[in-house]
């Protein structure tokens, strides 16, 4: 089944306690984004990718690193979570972006 | 600039009622797309309908249908019918082709939420 993969679903965590989350497709898609979804903001482009070892910032990339090693897999990273950084974050990917975004499942994380 | 405004925070229908989510976008671009997404209770962005800037012709998909008019900058999205379990966030979504193109980004609004009552 064609699908891109989170993990985790959810996660709690202290602030400065640095975390990763995981997000694999296998689609082979090209482009890759992680998406953050706040009440009353809509969904804001955090870090894309448009390949291989191409990353670039979004809207709102404080606060956030990513890596793409290999075409299917590319994990957010927070090295120092604050509380500002509790959100709803989706990943996803897409062949060409005009074509639409598959999206993960979502990863609630609360920062305390 | 590339802005989607969907003036309508929350809908509450009953049940059987036809209901429509209003959605206006901003580009710069000539080329673009626009995209209506479901999030139902569970949490999962689901992908409804893609429309290029190039085919005003309206869509019907069921109960779902589509409304795009590029004179009003409008891509309006009608249920009809309407059932408990559409009740969801519907997002309206803007990628554009040159300016948005390269980084890959849609531009989503902020979302309509959509109770149906039984």
């Amino acid at each position: 089944e064609a699908q891109v993969t989170q993990n985790p679903r959810y996660l709690i965590t202290v602030t400065g306690k640095k975390l990763t989350v995981t997000c694999s497709q296998n689609m082979n898609h090209e482009y890759m984004s992680w998406y953050r979804q706040d009440p009353g903001l809509g969904l804001r482009q955090i870090y894309y990718s448009m390949n291989v070892e191409v990353t670039d910032k979004g809207d709102v990339p404080e606060g956030y690193k990513v890596s793409r090693k290999e075409k299917r897999n590319f994990p957010l990273i927070l090295e120092s979570p604050s509380p500002n950084q509790t959100s709803l974050y989706f990943c996803a990917s897409s062949l060409r972006p005009q074509g639409g975004y598959t999206f993960g499942s979502g990863t609630r994380l609360t920062v305390v | 600039a590339q802005k989607v405004t969907q003036a309508q925070t929350e809908i509450s229908v009953v049940e059987k009622e036809d209901v429509t989510l209003d959605c206006v976008y901003e580009t710069r671009d000539t080329t673009y797309y626009l995209f209506w997404y479901k999030q139902p209770p569970s949490g999962e962005l689901v992908f409804l309908i893609r429309r290029n800037s190039f085919d005003e012709q309206n869509e019907i998909s069921g109960r779902y249908s589509w409304n795009f008019q590029k004179s009003t900058s409008s891509f309006n999205f009608t249920i009809t019918a309407s059932q408990v379990v559409d009740s969801a966030v519907y997002f309206c979504a803007l990628s554009e082709a040159f300016y948005g193109g390269s980084q890959g980004n849609l531009i989503f609004g902020k979302g309509t939420k959509l109770s149906v009552k039984p």
